[in-house]
């Protein structure tokens, strides 16, 4: 079975605050990815990456990092924490481009 | 105009029933899809996957893709109320793209 996991469930963050959100993955994928949910919006891609040190811009990278130093792992970074970047953050993984991609279980993040 | 559309919902059956929900798109391009299951406050899991057009089956699921149409469903047999969840699609290409792009998801609510 896959598994993904994120670092946390539940964030709570001030404004202007430096956040990481982590991802780990444990079936050798190639391809990780970052969205974020909103109601009414669906998932929209922040950032993905293909392989160790790779990355690329989604559809939404404004006030977003990333960061993938070690296959298993993709950490999302909000370099300077907003109001509007309160959403629920999921990170999916697949094993190539076009396979099915699996998800974590959402990190809730709220900025105060 | 969404790249794929799907209705909100949401969709209140009584149990036992047959649930159809379904999606439809614009991009010829798209090859590959995939229905996935999201309950409340938890990541997408993935129900279906399947490539080109046709029918696939998986216990009480079955998902039909039709190619010449843009549209694309998946039919819940004898529903039960552990079936109520956002069902969200999912496509992507063959041509050069990592990019995968989700429905907004439809709401079931299956009554007991």
């Amino acid at each position: 079975d896959v598994k993904v996991t994120q670092s946390s469930r539940y964030l709570v963050k001030r404004t202007g605050e430096k956040v990481f959100l982590e991802c780990v993955q444990d079936m050798d994928h190639e391809n990780m990815f970052w969205y974020r949910q909103d109601p009414g919006l669906g998932l929209r891609l922040i950032y993905f990456s293909y392989d160790v040190k790779m990355k690329e811009k989604g559809d939404i990278p404004e006030g977003y990092s990333v960061s993938r130093e070690k296959k298993e792992r993709f950490s999302l970074i909000l370099e300077s924490a907003s109001t509007n970047q309160t959403s629920m953050y999921l990170c999916a993984s697949s094993l190539r481009d076009r396979e099915t991609q699996y998800f974590g279980p959402g990190t809730r993040l709220l900025v105060l | 105009q969404k790249e794929v559309e799907q209705d909100p919902g949401p969709l209140s059956v009584p149990e036992g029933a047959i649930v159809s929900l379904n999606c439809t798109y614009s991009n010829s391009a798209f090859q590959y899809f995939m229905w996935y299951r999201q309950y409340s406050r938890k990541g997408p899991e993935l129900l279906m996957y399947t490539y080109s057009s046709g029918n696939k089956e998986d216990g009480r699921f079955t998902a039909q893709v039709d190619k010449s149409s843009k549209y694309i469903s998946l039919f819940i047999r004898d529903s039960q109320p552990s079936d109520s969840a956002t069902y969200l699609c999912a496509m992507t290409g063959t041509s050069g793209t990592y990019k995968y792009i989700f429905g907004t998801g439809t709401r079931l609510k299956v009554l007991a």
